[in-house]
């Protein structure tokens, strides 16, 4: 049971290149969200999703696209990635759509745009 | 709007007590979670607390004042381990967890 998973772990990318970060949970949970943290500020939502196949803007989505294809694994793509967007991007899920359930994070992607 | 305050930055001593404060306002309010996050690290969930009053959890325990918007978690008998961010999370009424940008607890021996 490996929890919340996503790839890479780190990446260094020029400014107006394009990727898409992985996230892949193994608890069945209904619910997926894309997070940013940058120093001194709090998380920040980019996208979420409450089921395959459907997504929903957070509060920072301008510059950020996903998908949910499959329940488990959530993808989010830069397309045309800015200085702006390095930060450190974090992957949650939880279990209840519309509840207050606990949200279990993945380990982060460091992402440096030059 | 929705705002959280808690402070920036605490310094605490190996094997004492310190609480660790958090304001909030929020538009509706579906419980408030703590997350500890190690420098690093990913956040990982400590307490949720929906009612007025304190939930225990081994050394951790956690506050809520739902009427005064006001939270506290409560860290005993601290050890270095302890040294991390400590994340006040309340939920609006959409289910969306409003996070503040975390209290750094630095523990000296």
């Amino acid at each position: 049971n490996a929890g919340v998973t996503q790839t890479p772990k780190f990446r260094v990318l020029k400014t107006g290149q394009s990727m898409t970060l992985l996230c892949a949970q193994d608890m069945n949970h209904e619910y997926m969200y894309w997070y940013r943290q940058d120093p001194g500020m709090g998380l920040r939502l980019i996208h979420y999703s409450v089921g395959e196949g459907t997504t929903a803007k957070g509060e920072v989505p301008d510059g950020y696209n996903v998908s949910r294809l499959k329940k488990q694994t959530f993808l989010l793509g830069l397309e045309s990635a800015a200085p702006s967007q390095t930060s450190v991007y974090f992957c949650a899920s939880s279990g209840i759509a519309g509840g207050p359930e606990t949200q279990y994070f993945g380990p982060g992607t460091r992402l440096l745009v030059l | 709007g929705q705002n959280i305050d808690q402070p920036t930055e605490m310094t605490a001593t190996e094997g004492a007590i310190v609480q660790i404060n958090c304001t909030y306002q929020t538009s509706g309010f579906n419980g408030l979670f703590w997350y500890q996050q190690h420098a690093g690290e990913a956040p990982t969930f400590l307490s949720y607390n929906v009612l007025d009053g304190l939930e225990e959890k081994g050394r951790f325990s956690s506050f809520l004042s739902r009427s005064k918007g006001y939270s506290y978690l409560l860290l005993k008998e601290l050890q270095m381990k302890d040294s991390a961010s400590y994340l006040c999370a309340p939920m609006d009424s959409n289910y969306q967890l409003i996070w503040g940008a975390g209290t750094k607890l630095i523990i000296k021996p």
